[in-house]
């Protein structure tokens, strides 16, 4: 069966500083996966796809970037957090139709 | 324009039947999904609807009228463990990509 895998769980960070988070996958091949953010109250924001290897669609202009590796493998990174960055990060894959999530990391930008 | 509408809160008592609606405006449809959020946690995978009509799992329903826009996810004999945040989501049609809806926070009473 397929997991997927999501780290940190948390994370504090200061305005300014980098960021990294890394999703993986198990269990598929060459699945299409998805960055995305949950401001608190708000609905799921699309931030980036990737249908494969170095293959990256950015939904909405941002600070933010994302890297595609290996095949199961989608890291969302940035050189300087701003506070509004703040929020619920989740990975997502889908095989044929349905998505299905990571656990998810919070991040709090102080 | 891409848009999904959902209500924000909805109320309802253990046992009952609650009916959560979705309308939705989209430049493209291949179809709409029901996630269900618990507090904290990741969205899991409810229902799709691609065709028009009823799908059945369980003590859940999901109705889809494309004609319409419209969509509505039934819960029948609630129980406290329903209270959550119901997403509904429209694949736009390329790359399995996904429009939310804010949610529809429901709360179960005793």
């Amino acid at each position: 069966s397929q997991t997927i895998h999501q780290w940190p769980a948390t994370l504090v960070q200061p305005v300014g500083s980098p960021l990294s988070l890394e999703c993986t996958v198990e269990g598929t091949s060459n699945p299409n996966l998805y960055w995305y953010r949950q401001a608190a109250g708000r609905g799921l924001q699309l931030l980036f796809y990737s249908v494969g290897i170095g293959q990256i669609s950015s939904e909405v202009p941002q600070n933010l970037s994302a890297s595609r590796p290996q095949d199961r493998q989608f890291i969302l990174s940035s050189k300087k957090l701003l506070l509004s960055d703040s929020g619920f990060y989740l990975c997502a894959w889908s095989g044929s139709y349905e998505q299905y999530f990571g656990p998810g990391t919070r991040l709090t930008v102080t | 324009g891409q848009n999904i509408d959902q209500p924000t809160e909805m109320t309802a008592t253990e046992g009952a039947i609650v009916q959560i609606n979705c309308t939705y405006q989209t430049s493209g449809f291949n179809g709409l999904f029901w996630y269900q959020q618990h507090a904290g946690e990741a969205p899991t995978f409810l229902s799709y609807n691609v065709l028009d009509g009823l799908e059945e799992k369980g003590r859940f329903s999901s109705f889809l009228s494309r004609s319409k826009g419209y969509s509505y996810l039934l819960l029948k004999e609630l129980q406290m463990k329903d209270s959550a945040s119901y997403l509904c989501a429209v694949d736009g049609g390329a790359t399995n990509k996904l429009i939310f809806g804010t949610g529809t926070l429901l709360a179960v009473q005793p």
